[in-house]
């Protein structure tokens, strides 16, 4: 049972635009919420992470948008660049080790 | 900054062949884990270890097993391959009981099965 639902599946924007990936999850248990970037040939990597106990989190063009009520957060990348360009995977878990992921959105960024 | 090598980037394989996928990390961590990567199914977890000699099954463990016999090292073993595992491997690891900490990838196995 599949239990971090990721859209879309495939997402094209340009150079300076906003992208953004969305997830739902169904686990209320969930404590922990990372985004991973992954990019072609290398593992996954984390990006960026929130708590439940906050609703957005920030790091430079990067910023996680937490709903816990709908069960639902998000990844906006502002200003996306061609180097941005990327497999970006979304995850939850329970008190931090093992993790749940969403199907994964590839991003491309056009210039 | 911390290593999680797999020993094969590709690698090729007979159906019925008995496959074993190797992973070390170099920081001392206790918990390892296998992942298959396919399109549009994410990443689905398939075994993990919280310490030397323990394991755990993961939401796809048929058809495959696990040894770590050293808390750096951590083997995936396809007993008999078959065509529906072709796949991308990732292996990863974390410290375990510092808090939220990112799990530690791997670059990855292409494995095909023929």
């Amino acid at each position: 049972q599949q239990q971090v639902k990721q859209s879309p599946q495939s997402l094209i924007v340009q150079k300076g635009g906003i992208s953004i990936i969305n997830c739902a999850y169904e686990n209320t248990a969930f404590d922990y919420f990372p985004w991973y970037q992954q990019f072609p040939g290398k593992g996954p990597a984390l990006l960026i992470a929130i708590r439940p106990d906050v609703s957005e989190k920030k790091e430079g063009r990067f910023t996680i948008s937490f709903n816990k009520s709908a069960k639902q957060f998000s990844l906006h990348i502002m200003d996306s660049q061609p180097g941005d360009s990327a497999t970006y995977f979304c995850a939850a878990s329970l008190s931090g080790s093992r993790l749940t992921f969403g199907e994964g959105t590839q991003l491309t960024v056009n210039p | 900054d911390v290593k999680v090598t797999q020993s094969s980037r590709y690698l090729v394989k007979r159906t019925g062949e008995k496959v074993f996928l190797e992973c070390v990390q170099d920081m001392d961590h206790e918990n390892m884990f296998w992942y298959r990567q396919d399109p549009g199914l994410g990443l689905r977890l398939i075994y993990f270890s919280y310490d030397v000699k323990m394991k755990e099954k993961g939401d796809i463990p048929e058809g495959y097993s696990v040894s770590r016999e050293k808390k750096e090292r951590f083997s995936l073993i396809l007993e008999s391959a078959s065509t529906n595992q072709t796949s991308m491997y990732l292996c990863a690891s974390i410290l375990q009981g510092v808090g939220n900490q990112p799990q530690h990838f791997g670059d990855g196995t292409r494995l095909s099965i023929l």
